[in-house]
């Protein structure tokens, strides 16, 4: 079985600022992939990246960055320059690469909710 | 091109009626998800179609829900006899068919379908 977790509580930065938000994970499966996505106040899952087991670099995409570090089992996401619009809740999510079906559904966390201060 | 959509965006229903809600998937994308999130279970998964395959029906709570997917294209879900219990955000996902990679086959949400059962 696969778990997510994120225990951060409401997060707050400063526009322009960096934040960390965290997730570590838990599955015994050898290969798997793991996602963020935000969910702004309108309710749309917004996907912002992804990082694969076996990939070797850490993902990046335009200001977001995925810190992973595989033996702690951890994938946080790295905002830089943070802006008003990046308030919103953030989810955490993986799933199995090697199965099909249904197997490749998404678990979630809970969720981190980011306000940005001007 | 356009997003994943879904219909209706809000509904009121009372206590003991069955509903119907509706999501359009992205172009091309043959694999579709609807997962539920509510406040006390978070993110859930509740049922997986690819193409013209039968569905993993695995993730549904009842037998009081069902799904279908005509023409491999649009899906709707259907709660009948609706319960306090069932109100949430049903949220649809799509994505390229299996087998093609994980990146490829990141799933996309539509803005989900708030639902209030009285």
């Amino acid at each position: 079985a696969q778990k997510i977790t994120q225990t951060q509580p409401g997060m707050f930065v400063q526009e322009k600022e960096a934040v960390t938000l965290d997730c570590t994970y838990d599955t015994s499966d050898p290969s798997y992939g793991l996602f963020w996505y935000k969910q702004p106040s309108s309710g749309e899952m917004i996907f912002l990246i992804y990082q694969g087991s076996y990939d070797q670099q850490n993902a990046t995409e335009g200001r977001y960055s995925l810190n992973f570090q595989k033996a702690r089992k951890s994938a946080n996401l790295v905002i830089s320059a943070s802006q008003l619009g990046d308030s919103a809740m953030y989810f955490c999510a993986m799933r199995e690469l090697i199965r099909t079906g249904a197997n490749s559904k998404l678990t979630f966390g809970k969720g981190i909710t980011l306000s940005v201060r001007p | 091109g356009a997003g994943v959509s879904q219909s209706p965006s809000n509904k009121v229903t009372e206590k003991g009626k069955d509903v119907e809600l509706r999501c359009d998937p992205i172009s091309g994308h043959t694999a579709l998800y609807w997962y539920r999130q509510s406040l006390g279970q978070g993110l859930e998964f509740l049922i997986y179609f690819q193409g013209n395959s039968a569905p993993d029906k695995s993730g549904l709570p009842s037998d009081r829900f069902s799904a279908e997917r005509t023409g491999g294209s649009v899906s709707t879900l259907t709660i009948q006899r609706t319960q306090q219990e069932d109100s949430a955000v049903y949220l649809c996902a799509s994505s390229h068919a299996l087998g093609g990679g994980v990146k490829q086959e990141t799933q996309y949400f539509g803005p989900g379908t708030r639902l209030l059962v009285l």
